[in-house]
C-alpha cells in the first residue's frame, strides 16, 4: 500500500503520556515526520527523520519506528499539545512524490 | 527568519483561471524545494507536488498531475500554483512549504506559509 494510516482520534489526560501511530509499507524503507497543526493555523513540523526535533519545539516530543509503523509520543501532554497531527514520508523511490497520514485528532482532557 | 508569504484569499467561479503565489526569504531561495498541500474543508493534508527552484523541475502527485501547474520565478524567490479552469471541488486551503529531501532523512516540511483560501463557487 502506497498510503499511511492514522487512528482518527486519541486522548490522553492531562500530564500523562500518549502514542500516535501511523503505518505504512513506505515506512520500512523511509523515515517518518511529523506535523502539529492547530485550529486555523499552518501546520508546525514537531519530529523529522523519525526522532529529530526542530529548534523551539519540546522535548516531550519525541519520535520511533518498527517495521512498517512510526510513532510521535508526548510524555506529559499539555493542554496547549490539544491538536490535530499529521505523519508523512516518501511514498516510494519511483518518483520523489510524498504522502501524507490521514490525521489524528488528539484531546487533552 | 525564514518565512514563506502566501498571497490572499480568492475567490472564483468555475471554469475561470487562477494563479496563487509564495515568496520565500530569509533562506536561499534555489538551495530548497518547494511544496505545494491542499485542505480540503474539515479534511486532511495531501502533497500535491513540489519544485526544484534552481531548476524548475517539477514532480506532482498521480492525484493533482494534470489538473494543477507548478513553477518558480527564483529571481524573485517565489513559487507558483495554478489552476486553468477551476472546478468547484478546488475549494479549499492551499498552503505552499519549504521540502527538504535527502537519502539519509527522507522528506519533511520545515517551514510552512500561512495557506491561501481557495472558494470556488458559482
Amino acid at each position: 500500500s502506497s498510503e499511511l494510516t492514522q487512528d482518527p482520534a486519541v486522548s490522553v489526560a492531562l500530564g500523562q503520556t500518549v502514542r500516535i501511530t501511523c503505518q505504512g509499507d513506505s515506512l520500512r524503507n523511509y523515515y517518518a515526520s511529523w506535523y502539529q497543526q492547530k485550529p486555523g493555523q499552518a501546520p508546525v513540523l514537531v519530529i523529522y527523520a523519525k526522532n529529530n526535533r526542530p529548534s523551539g519545539i519540546p522535548d516531550r516530543f519525541s519520535g520511533s519506528s518498527s517495521g512498517n509503523t512510526a510513532s510521535l509520543t508526548i510524555t506529559g501532554a499539555q493542554a496547549e499539545d490539544e491538536a490535530d497531527y499529521y505523519c508523512n514520508s516518501r511514498r516510494d523511490s519511483s518518483g520523489n512524490h510524498v504522502i501524507f497520514g490521514g490525521g489524528t485528532k488528539l484531546t487533552v482532557l | 527568519e525564514v518565512q514563506l508569504v502566501q498571497s490572499g484569499t480568492e475567490v472564483k467561479k468555475p471554469g475561470e483561471s487562477l494563479r496563487i503565489s509564495c515568496k520565500g526569504s530569509g533562506y536561499s531561495f534555489t538551495s530548497y524545494w518547494i511544496s505545494w498541500v491542499r485542505q480540503m474543508p474539515g479534511k486532511g493534508l495531501e502533497w500535491m507536488g513540489r519544485i526544484d527552484p534552481s531548476d524548475s523541475y517539477t514532480n506532482y502527485s498521480p492525484s493533482f498531475q494534470g489538473h494543477v501547474t507548478i513553477s518558480a520565478d527564483k529571481s524573485i524567490s517565489t513559487a507558483y500554483l495554478q489552476w486553468s479552469s477551476l472546478k468547484a471541488s478546488g475549494t479549499a486551503m492551499y498552503f505552499c512549504a519549504r521540502h527538504y529531501s535527502s537519502a539519509w532523512s527522507g522528506d519533511y516540511f520545515d517551514y510552512w506559509g500561512q495557506g491561501t483560501l481557495v472558494t470556488v463557487s458559482s
